[in-house]
């Protein structure tokens, strides 16, 4: 099984309207990553958590960390067709370890 | 600041053949990791090279190696090709690494296709 899902595996939006992400670890989770991937193309760094209870934002886009459920959430506000693309979530789950074990990601898609 | 760059962006190669990547690191970051992104696995770690040591690697049979020079850059080969290897392979660089704290930023990819 997956040590991290993501949910849902696609979204599809209409331009405007708000979406959210969800990512759930099997195991404890020391910190999170979210990447953005354009179809084919390397992936964008979005979001580092570290902490519990953590919640950052940039532009349009808040990602929040609940070390307890062992889940992070991603929230686009306001979607817009530059949002589009696939969402991962990376978690290193061995201290001293570059290893990120990523999620199968989330396939969003803007609708105008 | 440069971004990690990756050369050759495509690669045909057929089965048996053999094939060498190359991944440019972001200027002052020593850690260079390594991923392979297919269909059905997802990203998957290959490994991890900080001071030219491989100091991280993950469940990959020994047909991939890797290699960093004195200035970062990293190679990964792939021997004896298989229709398997074709995926999206993926190299980020960090700052130090050892942490799994530092983030990771990754290049455009090198697609190579086995035919």
């Amino acid at each position: 099984s997956q040590e991290l899902e993501q949910s849902p595996q696609s979204l599809i939006v209409q331009e405007g309207k708000n979406l959210t992400i969800n990512c759930t670890s099997s195991k404890t989770l020391y910190g999170l990553y979210w990447y953005k991937q354009k179809y084919g193309e390397g992936l964008i760094f979005l979001m580092m958590l570290q902490k519990g209870g953590e919640e950052k934002s940039h532009e349009k886009i808040t990602a929040k960390l609940d070390e307890k459920k062992q889940q992070s959430s991603l929230h686009i506000t306001a979607s817009q067709p530059s949002h589009a693309g696939i969402y991962l979530c990376g978690a290193p789950f061995n201290f001293g370890n570059e290893k990120l074990t990523f999620g199968t990601g989330t396939r969003l898609t803007i609708i105008p | 600041k440069a971004g990690v760059t990756q050369t050759p962006r495509y690669l045909i190669k057929t089965r048996g053949q053999q094939v060498t990547l190359s991944c440019s690191p972001i200027s002052g970051h020593r850690s260079v990791s390594w991923y392979q992104q297919t269909p059905g696995q997802g990203l998957q770690f290959l490994f991890e090279y900080f001071s030219e040591t491989q100091r991280n690697k993950g469940n990959f049979p020994g047909r991939f190696s890797g290699r960093q020079f004195s200035n970062s850059r990293s190679e990964m080969n792939v021997s004896t090709l298989e229709l398997g290897d074709s995926a999206l392979y993926l190299c980020a660089s960090s700052l130090s690494g050892g942490t799994g704290r530092e983030t990771q930023y990754f290049g455009p990819g090198t697609r190579l296709l086995v035919l």
